[in-house]
């Protein structure tokens, strides 16, 4: 049972090129979710995916696309890459996307754009 | 809308001694209330959560913390720091009329010196 699993651990990219960060979950947990962590801001949400087929804009959207290809996976794709996506990435799954269920996270993606 | 705060970024203490973080939330209805820990280069992983069945929460590693409404706080303290303590500590907050979107504090990176 391998939890969260996140591809690739570390990405350096240039101004406009296009990436996509791969997360999957083993868990069979129904929701999942994109957080970006900066210094001193804590994690923001992305995008997440309360269900299989159904993805919603989180606080900070823009400039990212998501898929949730299935249950187990939920991909996030920068289309024209900014330095101001220099961030640490991470998913999360959970179980429901309601009440308490704990959210349990990958290991990370490092990226930066230059 | 829901909010968190943390006070102070950086918590320096001597092995032995009380670790205290600070975390104090804003939410018009009642919220759900979790601390989580980040290790260098690695995700977050769940330290304990406030469910409304207690007030004073047990987590793992010998830290617990309290939700006190009447301050809007849930701080996070160990009675003895160990060296192995030191990591990053973000707290948050989920409600259900923000979506059950969980919401982070900016994080209290917490040194241990021997």
């Amino acid at each position: 049972n391998a939890g969260v699993t996140q591809t690739p651990k570390f990405q350096v990219l240039k101004t406009g090129q296009s990436m996509t960060l791969q997360c999957a979950q083993d868990m069979n947990h129904n929701s999942m979710y994109w957080y970006r962590q900066d210094p001193g801001m804590g994690l923001r949400l992305i995008y997440y995916s309360a269900s299989e087929g159904t993805t919603d804009k989180g606080e900070v959207p823009n400039g990212y696309n998501v898929s949730r290809l299935n249950k187990r996976e939920f991909s996030l794709r920068l289309e024209s890459a900014a330095p101001s996506q220099t961030s640490v990435y991470f998913c999360a799954s959970r179980r429901r996307g309601v009440g308490t269920d704990t959210q349990y996270f990958g290991p990370g993606t490092r990226l930066t754009v230059l | 809308a829901q909010s968190v705060t943390q006070l102070g970024s950086h918590v320096s203490v001597s092995e032995g001694a009380l670790v205290l973080l600070r975390c104090n939330y804003s939410s018009s209805v009642p919220p759900y209330l979790f601390w989580y820990v980040q290790y260098p280069n690695q995700g977050l992983q769940l330290l304990l959560k406030y469910t409304s069945a207690a007030t004073l929460v047990k987590g793992i590693n010998g830290f617990e913390a309290e939700f006190k409404k009447s301050e809007t706080s849930f701080h996070l303290t160990k009675p003895s720091a160990h060296m192995s303590d030191a990591a990053e500590y973000f707290c948050a907050v989920i409600t259900s009329n923000a979506g059950n979107m969980l919401t982070f504090g900016g994080g209290t990176r917490l040194m241990v010196k021997p």
